[in-house]
């Protein structure tokens, strides 16, 4: 049980645009910054977005995210086969089990 | 370019110990947090456990706590997790991650991991 709650998988079709909610608590979501992580198939996980909306060098403006209250949403434009992968949600949790946390992932399928 | 590497990682019986290592290229090693993080088979990564930048902070999940140490080598650019009294949940891919702290905390650079796997 993830302390972030994900959707189990979302698709869409290539081209079209998706978005992935994450729901936490005002120990983690509510009172800190979010990242985003994505997994391709058999490699580590790697960053896409960082404090809530801030995108390292080299990931494209395809992929977006956004915070509200207790919940934030990672969206991606135009998608593309290559997109097919687990995406993740963290945030650090200010509770007595003070931590980075991360959602259960979402299984995204480009049809 | 930053480079984690990962290595120590096998099979374990219950109770057994493990020693992982961390090698870190392509930045100032010493001037950042680090942390493990795990991965069981199909399932979301775990954060396990980090060190601040000079060894003087060092920081568990509730479940290892105890049990695991996390330790650093700045001269040799290396971080270490000691891992005792193993138990079959402990079964995961291990990454080395590399922490960063702006507006919030994030990991930007994970190692390719290592399997640990605890079993009789």
């Amino acid at each position: 049980q993830s302390v972030l709650t994900q959707p189990p998988s979302v698709s869409a079709a290539p081209g079209q645009k998706v978005t992935i909610s994450c729901s936490g608590s005002s120990s983690n979501i509510g009172d800190n910054y979010v990242s985003w992580y994505q997994q391709l198939p058999g490699t580590a996980p790697k960053l896409l977005i960082y404090d809530n909306n801030k995108r390292p060098s080299g990931i494209p403006d395809r992929f977006s995210g956004s915070k509200s209250g207790t919940s934030a949403t990672l969206g991606i434009t135009g998608l593309q086969t290559g997109d097919e992968a687990d995406y993740y949600c963290g945030a650090w949790d200010s509770s007595l089990s003070a931590g980075l946390v991360f959602g259960g992932g979402t299984k995204l399928t480009v049809l | 370019e930053v480079q984690l590497m990962e290595s120590g990682g096998g099979l374990v019986q219950p109770g057994g110990s493990l020693r992982l290592s961390c090698a870190a290229s392509g930045f100032t090693f010493s001037s950042y947090w680090m942390s493990w993080v795990r991965q069981a088979p199909g399932k979301a990564p775990e954060w396990v456990a980090n060190i601040k930048q000079d060894a003087s902070g060092t920081y568990y999940v509730a479940s290892v706590r105890g049990r695991f140490t996390i330790s650093r080598d700045n001269a040799k650019n290396s971080m270490y997790l000691q891992m005792n009294s193993l138990r079959a949940e402990d079964t995961a891919v291990y990454y080395c991650a590399r922490d960063r702290y702006s507006s919030g905390w994030y990991i930007d650079y994970w190692g390719q991991g290592t399997l640990v796997t605890v079993s009789s």
